[in-house]
């Protein structure tokens, strides 16, 4: 069983383009997170949410948008999408007070 | 906010020797250290971790040791193998486990 799920795992696309990025965990978890990997691997989180509340937004555009709507599901939408959105996403989970666990990431490729 | 730096950004091993891989924090209020590996395509895997209130933690080949005082914390892997070779990464985050900061990552490269 998957810990924690992501689809697509690739996903293509025009500039402008709107597109969304989902994310599933099974292991009870409160506590949701999006973190940005660029090409040079620097791991950079985005959103964390608590009990489906945005707790942290890291000065991210507001072309993304989280929605979380049950504590096992943490979805990334993202608007009006430029060149530089182009990355690999990781979702994570944790229980409040121990480790993450990862999903398998999602690499976007923007054209 | 908090800063985590790693060093060194590549690091390459013969098998059979070890590697040892640092990190240091700016934030006194951080408590808690993970060490992720990310294997080529897949998502960071957790492989060790340590709380503020010990100094050193080990499991198998691997351990992890903490100086709260400087502010640094190390990861070691001894014997090393091919299988180990990965992009590891530190990170650190405080109380609320809200916001973990990461290590720009070490590239672990062993030889055979």
């Amino acid at each position: 069983d998957t810990a924690v799920s992501q689809t697509p795992k690739y996903l293509v696309t025009q500039m402008g383009n709107d597109k969304s990025i989902k994310c599933e965990q099974n292991l009870g978890h409160d506590t949701m997170y999006w973190y940005k990997q660029d090409s040079k691997k620097f791991l950079k989180i985005m959103f964390s949410y608590n009990n489906k509340e945005l707790i942290i937004n890291e000065t991210v555009p507001n072309r993304f948008s989280p929605k979380s709507p049950d504590k096992a599901h943490l979805n990334l939408h993202i608007n009006s999408l430029e060149l530089g959105d182009s990355a690999v996403y990781f979702c994570a989970s944790s229980l409040a007070g121990a480790e993450q666990f990862f999903g398998p990431g999602t690499r976007l490729t923007v054209l | 906010g908090e800063n985590v730096e790693q060093h060194p950004s590549t690091l390459s091993v013969q098998e059979g020797d070890s590697a040892v891989i640092k990190c240091t924090y700016s934030d006194s209020a951080s408590n808690y250290f993970p060490w992720y590996k990310q294997e080529l395509g897949k998502g960071p895997q957790l492989i060790i971790d340590i709380r503020s209130n010990v100094g050193e933690k080990k499991d198998q080949r691997i351990a992890v040791t903490l100086n709260k005082t400087a502010k640094h914390f190390s990861l070691h892997i001894t014997e090393t193998q091919p299988e180990d070779s990965a992009v590891y990464f530190c990170a650190a985050t405080g109380h609320n486990f809200n916001k973990f900061y990461f290590g720009s990552g070490t590239k672990l490269n062993v030889k055979p």
